[in-house]
């Protein structure tokens, strides 16, 4: 039982570059998640999902797109990188329910945009 | 979804209990506080999570005002490797989970 994991662990970009950062889990778990962490502070929610096929928009959603054509798969999509993107990058997953939100995160992707 | 609030840091000295208060104010009746801690740069790590009655795990005890507007995190027995950032956050039925800045919580030999 792997948990969740991230690809990959560490990506230098230049700006305007895209690319994506893969987060799987195999917990089965509905609910799936992309949290960013700049130095020194929180985590922001980016987008969320709540099963295949439904996503919705977090704390700062804008550029980044997301999809959930499996349970087990919710990937990260940069669509030009900005300088303003370095961070870390965290995946959750969990069972929905508010009474089972118990959230699992990946070790992370550090981001550095030039 | 409720807002929570928490000191931005605090200092426990080692064996004694570490209190980590969080307020959530515009808590609903269907929402439940979750508490987290990241350790260095880790993903956070779940800790405990309760509804309006108290809880106890074996890593800590979540007490939760009657009202409902604020809880603490008890450590009992804080150790050097609970040095970390505590996040005490509420699940609503939105899943929209806001995480804040958390409480640094520095154990002092």
């Amino acid at each position: 039982n792997a948990g969740v994991t991230q690809t990959p662990k560490f990506q230098v970009l230049k700006t305007g570059q895209s690319m994506t950062l893969q987060c799987a889990q195999d917990m089965n778990h509905e609910y799936m998640s992309w949290y960013r962490q700049d130095p020194g502070m929180g985590l922001r929610l980016i987008h969320y999902s709540v099963g295949a096929g439904i996503t919705d928009q977090g704390e700062v959603p804008n550029g980044y797109n997301v999809s959930r054509s499996t349970t087990e798969d919710f990937p990260l999509r940069l669509l030009s990188a900005a300088p303003s993107q370095t961070s870390v990058y965290f995946c959750a997953s969990s069972w929905t329910g508010t009474d089972k939100a118990e959230q699992y995160f990946g070790p992370g992707t550090r981001l550095t945009v030039t | 979804d409720a807002k929570t609030t928490q000191p931005p840091s605090m200092d426990c000295a080692e064996g004694r209990a570490a209190n980590l208060p969080c307020n959530h104010s515009t808590i609903s009746g269907n929402e439940y506080v979750y508490w987290y801690r990241q350790i260095h740069s880790q993903g956070p790590q779940y800790i405990i999570h309760g509804l309006k009655n108290n809880e106890t795990n074996e890593m800590a005890s979540l007490i939760i005002t009657e009202d409902r507007k604020s809880s603490t995190l008890i450590l009992p027995h804080a150790t050097l490797r609970d040095t970390a950032v505590y996040y005490c956050i509420s699940a609503s039925g939105t899943y929209k989970y806001i995480f804040g800045t958390g409480t640094r919580l520095k154990v002092l030999a």
